[in-house]
């Protein structure tokens, strides 16, 4: 079974702080997810890798398929990024499997 | 298109009682995806589709529970005689997926919380 673990469960900052969320796999995988998710529910995909480091505005996110561990940064954080941020992975051709997510709440 | 739409947004019911809740896939979408999620942790498999063929069903998803895709469009999943452990937010998703799911990417609806008093 493959597990997905993120930490910390959850992070409270102040903003403009520099940000990073964890992500450890036990399985070896074909892609990792980073995504996004609001109150109320909706999801929104921020990355998709398989191996290096993407960068998209003030979020980077980082994998290490030897060691299976994912990182996701947020520079120069803002209250609007507020969220849940979950690590979702991919073996192979199946489906995908979430992690319980990092709640992340920016203080003004 | 202005994304995955579910319907509806919530739903109250009776222990007992059925019910049935619609997605409405990105049009050009093959590829349609049920998942649970409580509060506190991450959205769980259900089931999905490759356009019209329900090609995987979580264990998690007992004889009460049934997905179709008829036409290979939307969607609906039913649970029968709900059960307060039912009570979750159902999330649906579309990808456009070739022949490498590793490149898939999927969208995300607004779920539908369901409460079963």
């Amino acid at each position: 079974k493959n597990e997905v673990e993120q930490s910390p469960q959850n992070l409270t900052a102040q903003e403009g702080e520099f940000i990073t969320i964890n992500c450890s796999y036990s399985v070896g995988i074909s892609a990792l997810h980073w995504l996004q998710q609001h109150p109320g529910g909706g999801i929104v995909s921020l990355f998709m890798l398989s191996s290096g480091k993407k960068k998209h505005g003030r979020l980077i996110a980082t994998i290490n398929i030897q060691e299976k561990h994912s990182s996701l940064h947020i520079t120069a954080s803002h209250p609007r990024d507020s969220a849940v941020y979950i690590c979702a992975v991919r073996v192979g051709n199946e489906k995908l499997t979430f992690g319980t997510g990092t709640r992340l709440t920016i203080i003004p | 298109d202005t994304g995955v739409s579910q319907d509806p947004r919530h739903k109250i019911t009776k222990r007992g009682q059925n019910v049935t809740f619609r997605c409405d896939p990105i049009s050009e979408h093959n590829r349609l995806y049920w998942y649970r999620q409580t509060l506190g942790q991450g959205p769980e498999f259900l089931t999905y589709f490759q356009n019209e063929a329900q090609l995987e069903k979580s264990r998690l998803l007992s004889d009460r529970f049934s997905a179709e895709r008829p036409k290979g469009s939307f969607s609906t999943l039913e649970i029968q005689r709900t059960e307060q452990g039912d009570s979750a937010m159902y999330l649906c998703a579309s990808s456009l997926a070739g022949r490498r799911a590793t490149n898939e990417k999927l969208f995300f609806g607004s779920g539908t919380q369901l409460s079963v008093l």
